[in-house]
């Protein structure tokens, strides 16, 4: 069984474009979650989605950041006029179920560095 | 509001001794407890969980924590450190009507000198 899979693995991207950012849960997950982790910090929680329904988007910042998770395909991540600010490693995660103790499983993140 | 604080950064420990990694929640319903390990430029592995059943949980890789109600606490521990064990590792919280985040510590680097 796959584990979650993000791509790309790093991405570099100037000032002002955007970044994409692709994440495929775990087969039989329904359940999708992004964290961002800036250097030297731990994670930070940004939007929890299921299958066409952002569920929880407290995390996220007001602007420029948006996300959605498709009938079809994988959760994307999208950050539009990149800063330099939004360097940062960016990790989703899945899971089965949609209680509290349900367990998260991570995939390898997605660096992203902005020039 | 639930909060997370690792005392301790870096923890740096001789291969072969006790490991000891602190972890302090702060949460306003009794919570579901974590601790994930993340090796160098990879995702986060889950190393054990505390979900209200027993307050000892034995995790993988020989890890295992303690659930403290009393001193809201939830310490890592590893009798014997081993080389493969530097790491950085997190603890985090989520709670129950209170969405399905996890509000992590900001983590504990791990060194282990052979």
């Amino acid at each position: 069984n796959a584990g979650v899979m993000q791509n790309p693995r790093h991405l570099v991207r100037r000032r002002g474009q955007e970044a994409r950012l692709r994440c495929s849960p775990m087969k039989g997950h329904s359940h999708v979650y992004w964290y961002r982790q800036l250097p030297e910090e731990g994670l930070k929680f940004m939007v929890y989605l299921q299958k066409e329904n952002i569920i929880d988007e407290s995390g996220m910042p007001k602007e420029r950041f948006s996300a959605e998770f498709p009938k079809e395909g994988p959760s994307i991540l999208r950050i539009q006029q990149v800063v330099r600010g939004d360097s940062a490693a960016y990790f989703c995660a899945s899971s089965p179920g949609q209680g509290a103790e349900e367990t998260q499983y991570f995939g390898p993140g997605t660096r992203l560095l902005v020039l | 509001a639930q909060s997370v604080t690792q005392l301790g950064s870096h923890v740096s420990v001789s291969e072969g001794a006790l490991v000891l990694l602190r972890c302090n929640y702060s949460s306003s319903v009794p919570p579901y407890l974590f601790w994930y390990v993340q090796y160098p430029n990879q995702g986060l592995q889950l190393l054990l969980k505390y979900t209200s059943a027993a307050t000892l949980v034995k995790g993988i890789n020989g890890f295992e924590a303690e659930f403290k109600k009393s001193e809201t606490s939830f310490h890592l521990t590893k009798p014997s450190a081993h080389m493969s064990d530097a790491a950085e590792y997190f603890c985090a919280v989520s709670e129950r009507g209170a969405g399905n985040m996890l509000t992590f510590g900001g983590g504990t680097r791990l060194m282990v000198k052979p």
